[in-house]
């Protein structure tokens, strides 16, 4: 079975600073979807950015990017000018490719990340 | 485009009373699942449905729990004889499926906080 962790309960930054949060992830499959979503306090989970296990390109989504390391299985979100509005528990997901096995998604922990002004 | 559609947003009970949750997804959306989110952790899946199959549903307690998505469309989400334990966020979440994109994204519903005393 696929796990998740997140080793970073929580994470501060200042307003227009850049943080980067941590995740990495235990499989043995070869193909399969990593994704970052953040659930603010009204609990909706958005999706921020997803990233495919054989593109060897980081996923860039405005100003949220990813370091993607496959061998490390490793999976970090980097928040560019951080703003208040990124306020939120972030959480770090895994699902397995079409075919690959159940393509439910297994969650980390969460990261609670609080922007100081 | 109207989202994932949940009711009722909070819900208190006591144990060993039953309780129900329903969830409208996206429309056109064939896949629907159930998590359960308790304080402090990453949602957890309970149940997946394409259409109106079940597809996983190896982590529902079915002493207590059972789902329904008759029509293919909106679905419930019981507990009976609820306990302590129970208590959580429900959170429903609907993705496309059967299309050539792989990139399939789950997109989900404001959830349903219960509290069970």
């Amino acid at each position: 079975a696929q796990t998740v962790t997140q080793s970073q309960p929580e994470m501060s930054v200042q307003e227009a600073e850049t943080v980067t949060l941590s995740c990495t992830y235990d499989t043995s499959e070869s193909d399969y979807y990593l994704f970052w979503y953040k659930q603010p306090p009204s609990r909706q989970m958005i999706l921020v950015i997803r990233q495919e296990a054989y593109k060897q390109q980081n996923a860039t989504e405005n100003r949220f990017s990813v370091n993607f390391q496959k061998a490390a299985k490793s999976f970090s979100l980097k928040i560019s000018d951080s703003q208040l509005g990124d306020a939120a528990m972030y959480f770090c997901a895994y699902r397995s490719a079409p075919g690959f096995g159940n393509e439910k998604l297994t969650f980390g922990t969460g990261t609670r990340l609080t922007i100081i002004p | 485009e109207a989202g994932v559609a949940q009711s009722p947003r909070y819900k208190i009970i006591e144990k060993r009373q039953s309780v129900a949750f329903w969830c409208n997804p996206i429309s056109g959306h064939a896949t629907l699942y159930w998590y359960q989110q308790i304080l402090g952790q990453g949602p957890k899946l309970l149940i997946q449905f394409q259409n109106n199959g079940v597809v996983d549903d190896s982590q529902l307690p079915k002493d207590r729990f059972s789902a329904e998505r008759l029509k293919g469309v909106d679905s419930t989400l019981k507990i009976q004889p609820a306990k302590l334990e129970d208590s959580a966020v429900y959170l429903c979440a609907s993705s496309l499926r059967f299309v050539a994109d792989k990139q399939e994204t789950q997109y989900f519903g404001p959830g349903t906080r219960l509290l069970v005393l």
